[in-house]
């Protein structure tokens, strides 16, 4: 069964740390990108950063650029998000997602197609 | 303020059609990024509904149809059913965005009357 599993979250204090972590089974990780998303409570859904299949490329939205690092570990088939200098802002539920590739009339598209059952991470002290 | 505009909510009785728009502008869709969809039922994750505009990943109903034109997008839901009442976001990609550029629309609620 193709999955992801998110662990890591809690509650912190501002300005301190967590390291969430997502364990995929079921497909051949080191072939996808890989992103983070997440979701305040009651709020929408906001993509976070993102890492191409060999972590040779790595993106941001700016409101998390130089606090949070995405990384991954393709032999244990594993993505990472250390987030460093949390803000109350920072309080959501957060998902990995496969960015997976559909191909159809010609065309390929890249869309989350797998996601996991989310992280719960709140900031306060 | 998301970059992408959806209604906050649609509601529909059961077997009625409705439609849900995703405004964008020149530098997401209008500048020909496609839109995907995503369906969130209460207190689950995401899960992908039309990928590329108008393309239905397989095990998906084609009671859901999506289009895109300009620099908006919309959903079509027909033979509207309970279980489809859920939270939809559209989700695209934005040129003028340092990063990916990956943009998702506020969501919307459909309620099933």
């Amino acid at each position: 069964e193709v999955q992801l599993v998110e662990s890591g979250g809690g509650l912190v204090q501002p300005g301190g740390s967590l390291r969430l972590s997502c364990a995929a089974s079921g497909f051949t990780f080191s072939g996808y990108w890989m992103s983070w998303v997440r979701q305040a409570p009651g709020k929408g859904l906001e993509w976070v950063a993102n890492i191409k299949q060999d972590g040779s490329e790595k993106y941001y939205v700016d409101s998390v650029k130089g606090r949070f690092i995405i990384s991954r570990d393709n032999a244990n088939n594993s993505l990472y998000l250390q987030m460093n200098s949390l803000r109350a802002e920072d309080t959501a539920v957060y998902y990995c997602a496969r960015e997976g590739r559909y191909c159809s009339g010609g065309s390929c598209f890249d869309a989350f197609d797998i996601w996991g059952q989310g992280t719960m991470v709140t900031v306060s002290s | 303020q998301s970059v992408l505009t959806q209604p906050p909510s649609v509601s529909g009785a059961p077997g009625q059609r409705v439609t849900i728009s995703c405004t964008g502008s020149a530098s997401n869709i209008g500048a020909g990024y496609d839109v995907h969809w995503y369906q969130q039922l209460p207190g689950t994750a995401p899960k992908l509904l039309i990928y590329g505009n108008s393309n239905r990943p397989s095990g998906v109903p084609d009671r859901f149809s999506g289009s895109r034109s300009g620099t908006s997008a919309s959903l079509a839901i027909t033979g509207l059913q309970a279980e489809d009442e859920a939270d939809y976001y559209c989700q695209s990609y934005d040129g003028s965005l340092s990063g990916s550029g990956v943009v998702f629309g506020g969501g919307t609620k459909l309620t099933v009357l």
